[in-house]
């Protein structure tokens, strides 16, 4: 079955330490995206992706980095500088070609910083 | 600037009850599309529905309803009879088509607990 796949679910994190997030999709989607979610605040946009090798931030970039090295792939690191990164990401893709595209989800990684 | 209020931040109702969860939405475009998700505790959010701007019908399925009014800027979603599986997060969701991104704006969520 198509999907995205994120690992790991859960990632426990010193403070000073970069950690990467992998996403993983099968779904031929051209389009992928990072957001954040706390509780309360909805999720918000890290950085997406349109194309292979190319990548825009979003809301929310800062003390983050992402790669886009193959279309299947999307990866994210939560760097040294980012001030509060303990939360709930998600990754999602979709086709490209309208609003109307409907994003398909990854079942998340928890990332917390001790 | 485009946004989605979900103003209830959490209902509780009792099983077989009907919820209306409210969704109040801004944005400039003439072309929008708005969206509701579902995020069960396992974490992953699973889509539900999508309306366009031009379509104003409200849909039903099953137990779910949608009614969207541009006149006052709300999708709200309606769940009859609600059972303790609908217990979740729902998300509603706006994306433009005039944002090449075609990324989803979020509201914050209303966290819903269906009690037996």
């Amino acid at each position: 079955d198509g999907g995205i796949t994120q690992s790991p679910k859960y990632l426990f994190r010193k403070e000073g330490q970069n950690v990467t997030l992998s996403c993983e999709q099968n779904l031929n989607h051209d389009a992928m995206y990072w957001y954040r979610q706390d509780p309360g605040q909805g999720l918000r946009l890290i950085y997406y992706s349109q194309i292979v090798n190319d990548f825009q931030k979003g809301d929310i970039a800062e003390g983050y980095s992402v790669s886009r090295e193959k279309k299947e792939s999307f990866p994210l690191t939560v760097t040294s500088a980012q001030k509060n990164p303990t939360a709930f990401y998600l990754c999602a893709s979709s086709k490209l070609d309208s609003g109307a595209n409907v994003l398909t989800f990854g079942a998340g990684s928890r990332l917390t910083v001790l | 600037a485009q946004k989605v209020t979900q103003a209830q931040t959490e209902i509780s109702v009792v099983e077989k009850e009907d919820v209306t969860l409210d969704c109040v939405y801004e944005t400039r475009d003439t072309t929008y599309y708005l969206f509701w998700y579902k995020q069960p505790p396992s974490g992953e959010l699973v889509f539900l529905i999508r309306r366009n701007s031009f379509d104003e019908q409200n849909e039903i399925s099953g137990r779910y309803s949608w009614n969207f009014q541009k006149s006052t800027s709300s999708f709200n979603f309606t769940i009859t009879a609600s059972q303790v599986v609908d217990s979740a997060v729902y998300f509603c969701a706006l994306s433009e088509e005039g944002d090449s991104s075609y990324k989803l704006i979020f509201g914050s969520g209303t966290r819903l607990l269906v009690r037996p």
